[in-house]
């Protein structure tokens, strides 16, 4: 068990440009979540995932903010034509179906310039 | 809706003296409680977490919180903190359905030798 992985674990972009960051859950968890932290502030839900289907979105998540998990195992989020108000650190956790606890990765600290 | 109040946003101690974070929360449904533990530049750490059954929760590192349900409190406690425990805490709540995870706004513990 390796744990929680997110890449990158840094991104620094301009103002307009896109990202995509990565997260692969423990292997045999079948929930995903994503979650948004800003500076001084505790983690703010986004979104989740029921293997491939996304079940519950955040009304954080704006038009700008696509999440995929095509095959039930890792996924993306995917932000397009980024805003400074767009940085923070980006979390993702896996779960076991069902299960209470998750399990949180280091999280991908994006800071838009 | 749930919801959680951290009531410090920062508590200075003393090394070796107790320490007590406080967490009160808001539902009108069954709940999961948790404590979370992020060090500086690091992911999130499960500390302890209530589901039911005893009150009285021990979690790592010699912390543990007690479930209050009159008070709607879950507060953290160490009888004896360690410079090693300088980290922002967070109170956490889950619905029964274990789905998205509600997060306090933190509270930065500073240990003072």
């Amino acid at each position: 068990d390796t744990g929680v992985s997110q890449d990158p674990r840094h991104k620094i972009t301009k103002r307009g440009q896109n990202v995509t960051f990565r997260c692969d859950p423990i292997s045999e968890h079948n929930r995903l979540y994503w979650y948004r932290q800003t500076l001084g502030q505790g983690p703010e839900f986004l979104t989740y995932f029921q293997n491939e289907a996304q079940l519950e979105k955040s009304r954080l998540l704006s038009d700008r903010f696509s999440a995929e998990r095509p095959k039930g195992s890792f996924s993306t989020l995917e932000i397009q034509r980024t805003e400074q108000g767009d940085s923070a650190m980006y979390l993702c956790a896996s779960s076991l179906d069902g299960g209470a606890e998750q399990y949180f990765g280091p999280g991908t600290r994006l800071t838009v310039t | 809706a749930q919801s959680v109040t951290q009531l410090d946003s920062q508590v200075p101690v003393f090394e070796e003296a107790p320490v007590e974070l406080r967490c009160n929360y808001s539902s009108s449904v069954s709940v999961y409680l948790f404590w979370y533990v992020q060090y500086p530049n690091q992911g999130l750490q499960l500390l302890l977490k209530y589901l039911s059954g005893s009150t009285l929760v021990k979690g790592i590192n010699g912390f543990e919180a007690e479930f209050n349900k009159s008070q709607t409190s879950f507060h953290l406690r160490k009888p004896s903190v360690h410079i090693s425990d300088t980290a922002e805490y967070f109170c956490a709540t889950q619905g029964s359905s274990a789905s998205k995870i509600i997060f306090g706004s933190g509270t930065r513990l500073s240990i003072r030798p």
